[in-house]
C-alpha cells in the first residue's frame, strides 16, 4: 500500500463550473502523476510533478491545472468543466521505477 | 513514437483454460514493462514486472510474462484462469533507470471468464 488516497471519490458537477480533485501520499514520494482513464483510450497522462512546485504538462494537458505545494499533495484543476471532462481520474506515485496508483476518482460532467 | 499496443479488446476464456494477453510496444530508450489489473470499480493494481535477467516473470495471482526483445513483446500468460480474474489488463512501458518518467499505457485488454 503506497498510501495513497484521492478526494472525492466520486464528482458530478455542471458544464462550466471549477473542480479540483486532490490526491494526498503519506510516503513523501517525490514524483506525482494525474492519469484520466477512458473507454478505448486506457490511461494517458494529464500532468506530472517531480517536486514541490515543480510540475509538467502530459498527453492530453489542455483544460486542466495542477499545483503541488506540498509534498503530499497534488491538485488538480478543472478551470471550467466540460462534458468532454467526464472521466476516471487517477493518481500515482512513483517509488523508483514502479507506479502505484490511487483508487480513482469518477468525475461526471452534465 | 513511443506506445503500447494491446491488440485485442475483449477476450473471453472458460475457467479452467488458460489465457495469453498480447503486449507490443515501440520504445526508443530500453525499457522496463509492466503489467497491471483493474478490478471493476477499482484502482490499478501491479501484477509483474520486467526490468532485466530472466525474461520470463513471475508475477501475483499466478499470472508469468515473457519479454521477447526481438519481437518487442510482453504478453501475459495464466495457465488456468478463475472466475476472479475477470478484469482489464493494462500494459505499460518506462524507460530503464529512470525514476520519475511517467508509463505508457496500452489501450487494456477486458477478460471475462465464462463457466
Amino acid at each position: 500500500d503506497a498510501g495513497i488516497t484521492q478526494s472525492p471519490r466520486h464528482k458530478v458537477t455542471e458544464t462550466g463550473t471549477p473542480v479540483t480533485l486532490r490526491c494526498h501520499q503519506t510516503e513523501n514520494h517525490r514524483y506525482m502523476y494525474w492519469y484520466r482513464q477512458d473507454p478505448g483510450h486506457g490511461l494517458r497522462l494529464i500532468h506530472y510533478s517531480y517536486g514541490v512546485k515543480d510540475t509538467d504538462k502530459g498527453e492530453v494537458s489542455d483544460g486542466y491545472s495542477v499545483s503541488r505545494s506540498k509534498t503530499e499533495d497534488f491538485l488538480l484543476t478543472l478551470e471550467s468543466a466540460t462534458s468532454s471532462q467526464t472521466s476516471v481520474y487517477f493518481c500515482a506515485i512513483s517509488e523508483g521505477v514502479e507506479k502505484f496508483f490511487g483508487p480513482g476518482t469518477r468525475l461526471t460532467v452534465l | 513514437a513511443q506506445s503500447v499496443t494491446q491488440p485485442d479488446i475483449h477476450i473471453t476464456v472458460s475457467e479452467g483454460a488458460s489465457l495469453e494477453l498480447r503486449c507490443n510496444y515501440s520504445y526508443g530508450a530500453t525499457p522496463y514493462l509492466f503489467w497491471y489489473v483493474q478490478s471493476p470499480g477499482q484502482g490499478l493494481q501491479l501484477l509483474l514486472k520486467y526490468f532485466s535477467g530472466d525474461t520470463l516473470v513471475q508475477g501475483i495471482k499466478g499470472f508469468e510474462a515473457e519479454f521477447k526483445r526481438s519481437q518487442s513483446s510482453f504478453n501475459l500468460r495464466k495457465p488456468s484462469v478463475h472466475w476472479s480474474d475477470a478484469a482489464e489488463y493494462f500494459c505499460a512501458v518506462g524507460p530503464a533507470n529512470q525514476a520519475g518518467t511517467a508509463l505508457i499505457f496500452g489501450k487494456g485488454t477486458t477478460l471475462s471468464v465464462s463457466s
